[in-house]
């Protein structure tokens, strides 16, 4: 079965630079969700998109935007990096309107920020 | 292949309660078990967290056992509150891949 699928798998970027992750869903599924985890850390929520409308927004910095588009994959844009956006990111999606719906997570995007 | 199971499916109780669930896996390599909370249309906020070298978390009202060996986690809620009403997910993690429990939807009555 198609997963979640998330580009690149690793990223390195400098300080101040911009760094673009994406994320393609299930197929059918509306609701796309970004996490962030540091090294040792649990999964931090960022935010969430149904019907390509933000749906949840957590602790997204200002710094950081993301999208949905028309086919329903998700880009997650951080700009003036920093040391401590160094993490892993990954998104989840999940079809909405299923009472306990299970989010399913794509492999994450390690991204190193030097 | 990692399968991760959660009993029960679903848990309504009074206020007041102190509630045990459970969640079992299959595979026991794994690098940390999650306890996550799931409300309707939001994020997941993650509850607990509990590295393979560790037996126990406490936060609060919660807490989570771990026992590697026998592929189970027991997540302990004391003194249950309506606000506690939720789905919780148990999620097993290996490098970069997080295995979902099939979840327990939680209803505490006032």
């Amino acid at each position: 079965a198609a997963g979640v699928i998330q580009s690149p798998r690793h990223l390195i970027k400098e300080k101040r630079e911009t760094a673009t992750l994406k994320c393609y869903p299930i197929p059918r599924h509306d609701t796309v969700y970004w996490y962030q985890q540091g090294p040792g850390q649990d999964p931090q929520f960022l935010i969430s998109f149904y019907e390509k409308m933000q749906s949840d927004k957590g602790s997204i910095p200002d710094r950081f935007s993301a999208q949905q588009f028309s086919d329903y994959h998700s880009e997650l844009n951080m700009s003036s990096l920093e040391l401590g956006d160094s993490a892993l990111y990954f998104c989840a999606s999940s079809l909405r309107g299923l009472a306990g719906t299970r989010q399913f997570f794509g492999p994450g995007t390690r991204l190193t920020v030097l | 292949k990692q399968e991760v199971t959660q009993i029960p499916a679903a848990l309504s109780v009074p206020e007041g309660e102190n509630l045990v669930l459970n969640c079992s896996f299959t595979d026991s390599a794994i690098y940390n078990l999650q306890w996550f909370r799931q409300d309707p249309g939001k994020g997941l906020t993650s509850l607990l967290l509990i590295q393979s070298s560790q037996r126990e978390q406490t936060s609060g009202r919660l807490n989570a056992s771990l026992d590697k060996s026998s592929g189970r986690s027991t997540l302990y809620i004391a003194a249950s509150q309506p606000g506690d009403s939720a789905t919780y997910l148990c999620v097993t993690s290996g490098t970069y891949k997080y295995i979902f429990g099939t979840g327990t939807r939680l209803k505490v009555l006032a």
